[in-house]
Protein backbone atom coordinates (compact mmCIF):
# COMPACT_ATOMS: atom_id res chain seq x y z
CA UNK A 1 0.00 0.00 0.00
CA UNK A 2 1.34 3.59 -0.79
CA UNK A 3 2.23 5.30 2.19
CA UNK A 4 4.37 8.84 3.21
CA UNK A 5 5.68 9.38 6.56
CA UNK A 6 7.02 13.00 7.62
CA UNK A 7 8.79 11.74 11.05
CA UNK A 8 8.92 15.28 12.63
CA UNK A 9 5.72 16.88 14.25
CA UNK A 10 8.23 20.17 14.31
CA UNK A 11 10.59 21.46 13.14
CA UNK A 12 12.74 24.66 14.51
CA UNK A 13 15.32 26.64 12.61
CA UNK A 14 16.83 30.36 12.85
CA UNK A 15 16.07 32.91 10.10
CA UNK A 16 18.53 32.67 7.31
CA UNK A 17 19.47 28.75 7.87
CA UNK A 18 18.43 26.16 5.49
CA UNK A 19 15.85 24.45 6.26
CA UNK A 20 14.67 20.72 5.81
CA UNK A 21 11.64 18.99 6.49
CA UNK A 22 11.83 15.60 5.82
CA UNK A 23 9.31 12.97 3.90
CA UNK A 24 9.63 9.29 3.10
CA UNK A 25 7.71 7.17 1.03
CA UNK A 26 6.29 3.61 0.36
CA UNK A 27 5.07 3.09 -2.79
CA UNK A 28 4.98 0.30 -5.48
CA UNK A 29 5.41 1.53 -8.83
CA UNK A 30 6.79 4.88 -10.18
CA UNK A 31 6.15 7.29 -7.54
CA UNK A 32 4.76 10.49 -8.03
CA UNK A 33 5.48 12.79 -4.77
CA UNK A 34 3.82 16.14 -3.67
CA UNK A 35 4.89 18.67 -1.32
CA UNK A 36 2.05 21.59 -0.46
CA UNK A 37 2.12 24.12 2.53
CA UNK A 38 -0.03 25.57 4.92
CA UNK A 39 -0.32 28.72 6.30
CA UNK A 40 -2.90 29.79 9.07
CA UNK A 41 -5.94 30.09 8.25
CA UNK A 42 -5.98 28.86 5.29
CA UNK A 43 -6.29 25.92 2.95
CA UNK A 44 -3.09 23.99 1.21
CA UNK A 45 -1.07 25.69 -1.67
CA UNK A 46 0.91 23.14 -3.59
CA UNK A 47 4.54 23.68 -3.88
CA UNK A 48 6.11 21.12 -5.90
CA UNK A 49 5.75 17.62 -7.30
CA UNK A 50 8.44 14.72 -8.46
CA UNK A 51 6.58 13.35 -11.76
CA UNK A 52 10.14 11.92 -13.53
CA UNK A 53 12.42 12.95 -14.31
CA UNK A 54 15.83 15.33 -12.75
CA UNK A 55 15.89 14.47 -8.98
CA UNK A 56 16.28 18.01 -7.77
CA UNK A 57 12.65 19.50 -8.39
CA UNK A 58 12.39 23.55 -7.83
CA UNK A 59 9.41 25.15 -7.40
CA UNK A 60 7.19 28.09 -5.41
CA UNK A 61 8.71 30.40 -2.88
CA UNK A 62 12.40 29.60 -3.26
CA UNK A 63 11.71 25.83 -2.19
CA UNK A 64 13.04 22.77 -3.71
CA UNK A 65 12.95 18.90 -3.28
CA UNK A 66 15.37 16.22 -3.57
CA UNK A 67 14.49 12.70 -4.76
CA UNK A 68 15.85 9.88 -3.41
CA UNK A 69 14.87 6.58 -4.43
CA UNK A 70 17.63 4.49 -2.61
CA UNK A 71 16.66 6.17 1.00
CA UNK A 72 12.55 6.62 -0.40
CA UNK A 73 12.74 9.88 0.46
CA UNK A 74 11.50 13.35 -0.74
CA UNK A 75 12.81 15.95 1.52
CA UNK A 76 11.79 19.22 1.06
CA UNK A 77 15.10 22.25 1.54
CA UNK A 78 15.47 26.00 1.12
CA UNK A 79 18.82 27.59 1.14
CA UNK A 80 18.04 30.44 3.91
CA UNK A 81 14.75 29.90 5.87
CA UNK A 82 12.56 33.59 6.69
CA UNK A 83 10.41 33.74 9.32
CA UNK A 84 7.39 34.22 6.62
CA UNK A 85 7.90 30.08 5.52
CA UNK A 86 6.41 29.24 8.98
CA UNK A 87 3.63 26.95 8.50
CA UNK A 88 2.60 23.46 8.42
CA UNK A 89 3.74 21.65 5.43
CA UNK A 90 2.47 18.37 4.27
CA UNK A 91 3.86 15.69 1.81
CA UNK A 92 1.30 13.96 0.06
CA UNK A 93 1.23 10.79 -2.66
CA UNK A 94 -1.55 9.20 -4.98
CA UNK A 95 -3.16 6.23 -3.26
CA UNK A 96 -2.56 4.36 -6.42
CA UNK A 97 -5.48 3.02 -9.19
CA UNK A 98 -7.93 6.35 -9.28
CA UNK A 99 -4.86 8.73 -8.75
CA UNK A 100 -7.15 11.46 -7.21
CA UNK A 101 -7.00 9.57 -4.39
CA UNK A 102 -4.50 11.31 -2.11
CA UNK A 103 -2.54 9.92 0.99
CA UNK A 104 -1.37 12.86 2.93
CA UNK A 105 1.63 12.54 5.44
CA UNK A 106 0.57 14.01 9.10
CA UNK A 107 2.24 17.38 8.25
CA UNK A 108 5.41 18.89 9.80
CA UNK A 109 5.10 22.46 11.20
CA UNK A 110 7.92 24.42 10.52
CA UNK A 111 8.66 27.93 12.98
CA UNK A 112 11.25 29.99 11.72
CA UNK A 113 12.69 31.81 14.57
CA UNK A 114 13.96 35.69 14.17
CA UNK B 1 -5.83 30.02 -3.82
CA UNK B 2 -8.18 32.42 -5.19
CA UNK B 3 -8.40 30.36 -7.73
CA UNK B 4 -11.21 27.83 -5.17
CA UNK B 5 -13.05 30.31 -3.04
CA UNK B 6 -15.35 28.36 -0.16
CA UNK B 7 -18.33 30.34 1.99
CA UNK B 8 -18.73 30.78 4.66
CA UNK B 9 -15.57 30.82 6.33
CA UNK B 10 -16.83 30.08 9.56
CA UNK B 11 -19.78 28.37 10.54
CA UNK B 12 -21.24 27.52 14.51
CA UNK B 13 -24.15 25.08 14.71
CA UNK B 14 -26.28 23.57 16.48
CA UNK B 15 -26.35 19.59 16.16
CA UNK B 16 -30.37 20.44 14.62
CA UNK B 17 -29.71 22.93 12.50
CA UNK B 18 -28.96 22.71 8.68
CA UNK B 19 -26.51 23.96 7.20
CA UNK B 20 -24.75 24.35 3.87
CA UNK B 21 -21.07 24.89 2.57
CA UNK B 22 -20.39 26.16 -0.85
CA UNK B 23 -16.87 25.61 -2.73
CA UNK B 24 -16.66 27.39 -6.35
CA UNK B 25 -13.34 26.72 -8.28
CA UNK B 26 -12.35 29.37 -10.89
CA UNK B 27 -9.43 27.44 -13.00
CA UNK B 28 -11.89 24.87 -15.46
CA UNK B 29 -10.95 22.02 -13.50
CA UNK B 30 -13.23 18.55 -13.93
CA UNK B 31 -12.63 17.08 -10.32
CA UNK B 32 -13.53 18.43 -7.15
CA UNK B 33 -13.18 16.97 -3.73
CA UNK B 34 -13.90 17.59 -0.30
CA UNK B 35 -11.67 17.04 2.85
CA UNK B 36 -11.87 17.22 6.50
CA UNK B 37 -9.15 18.43 8.35
CA UNK B 38 -9.40 18.00 12.06
CA UNK B 39 -6.49 18.71 14.76
CA UNK B 40 -3.66 16.21 14.56
CA UNK B 41 -5.22 13.89 12.05
CA UNK B 42 -4.64 13.37 8.40
CA UNK B 43 -6.42 15.51 6.11
CA UNK B 44 -9.23 12.95 5.20
CA UNK B 45 -10.70 12.61 1.85
CA UNK B 46 -14.79 12.40 2.12
CA UNK B 47 -16.06 13.28 -1.77
CA UNK B 48 -14.45 13.21 -5.28
CA UNK B 49 -16.64 14.32 -8.04
CA UNK B 50 -15.40 13.73 -11.47
CA UNK B 51 -17.33 16.06 -14.43
CA UNK B 52 -20.37 16.14 -11.71
CA UNK B 53 -20.16 12.50 -11.35
CA UNK B 54 -19.23 11.29 -7.54
CA UNK B 55 -16.67 8.75 -7.88
CA UNK B 56 -15.91 8.44 -4.21
CA UNK B 57 -17.24 8.32 -1.22
CA UNK B 58 -15.35 7.36 1.64
CA UNK B 59 -17.65 6.05 4.23
CA UNK B 60 -19.05 8.91 5.55
CA UNK B 61 -21.74 9.55 7.50
CA UNK B 62 -25.18 10.14 5.95
CA UNK B 63 -25.74 13.55 7.73
CA UNK B 64 -23.14 14.99 4.93
CA UNK B 65 -24.39 14.87 1.67
CA UNK B 66 -22.52 16.14 -1.23
CA UNK B 67 -24.04 18.33 -4.29
CA UNK B 68 -22.11 19.16 -7.52
CA UNK B 69 -24.87 20.84 -9.65
CA UNK B 70 -21.44 21.76 -12.49
CA UNK B 71 -18.43 21.51 -12.81
CA UNK B 72 -17.68 24.56 -11.13
CA UNK B 73 -19.61 24.22 -8.10
CA UNK B 74 -19.27 22.00 -5.08
CA UNK B 75 -22.08 21.97 -2.15
CA UNK B 76 -21.83 20.19 1.28
CA UNK B 77 -25.26 19.38 2.99
CA UNK B 78 -25.10 19.41 6.57
CA UNK B 79 -28.06 17.90 9.10
CA UNK B 80 -27.83 16.60 12.85
CA UNK B 81 -24.12 16.81 12.87
CA UNK B 82 -22.47 15.59 16.08
CA UNK B 83 -19.82 18.18 17.95
CA UNK B 84 -16.77 15.61 16.40
CA UNK B 85 -17.43 16.97 13.39
CA UNK B 86 -15.76 19.84 14.08
CA UNK B 87 -13.16 20.53 11.87
CA UNK B 88 -11.90 22.65 9.38
CA UNK B 89 -13.81 21.37 5.75
CA UNK B 90 -11.18 21.93 2.55
CA UNK B 91 -12.35 22.21 -0.80
CA UNK B 92 -10.33 21.25 -3.67
CA UNK B 93 -10.29 21.18 -7.47
CA UNK B 94 -7.61 19.21 -9.98
CA UNK B 95 -7.57 19.37 -13.73
CA UNK B 96 -7.90 16.13 -14.51
CA UNK B 97 -9.09 12.96 -11.46
CA UNK B 98 -7.13 10.30 -13.41
CA UNK B 99 -3.82 11.91 -14.18
CA UNK B 100 -1.21 13.07 -10.75
CA UNK B 101 -2.34 16.87 -11.29
CA UNK B 102 -1.84 19.06 -7.95
CA UNK B 103 -5.03 19.87 -6.52
CA UNK B 104 -6.25 23.58 -5.23
CA UNK B 105 -7.72 24.09 -2.15
CA UNK B 106 -9.96 26.91 -0.75
CA UNK B 107 -9.21 28.48 2.25
CA UNK B 108 -11.53 26.06 4.57
CA UNK B 109 -15.03 26.46 5.98
CA UNK B 110 -13.86 26.55 10.43
CA UNK B 111 -17.16 24.43 11.71
CA UNK B 112 -18.04 24.36 15.11
CA UNK B 113 -20.34 22.19 16.15
CA UNK B 114 -22.05 23.35 19.43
Amino acid sequence: AQSVAQPEDQVNVAEGNPLTVKCTYSVSGNPYLFWYVQYPNRGLQFLLKYITGDNLVKGSYGFEAEFNKSQTSFHLKKPSALVSDSALYFCAVPKGSGTYKYIFGTGTRLKVLA
Amino acid sequence: ETGVTQTPRHLVMGMTNKKSLKCEQHLGHNAMYWYKQSAKKPLELMFVYSLEERVENNSVPSRFSPECPNSSHLFLHLHTLQPEDSALYLCASSQDPDRPYEQYFGPGTRLTVT
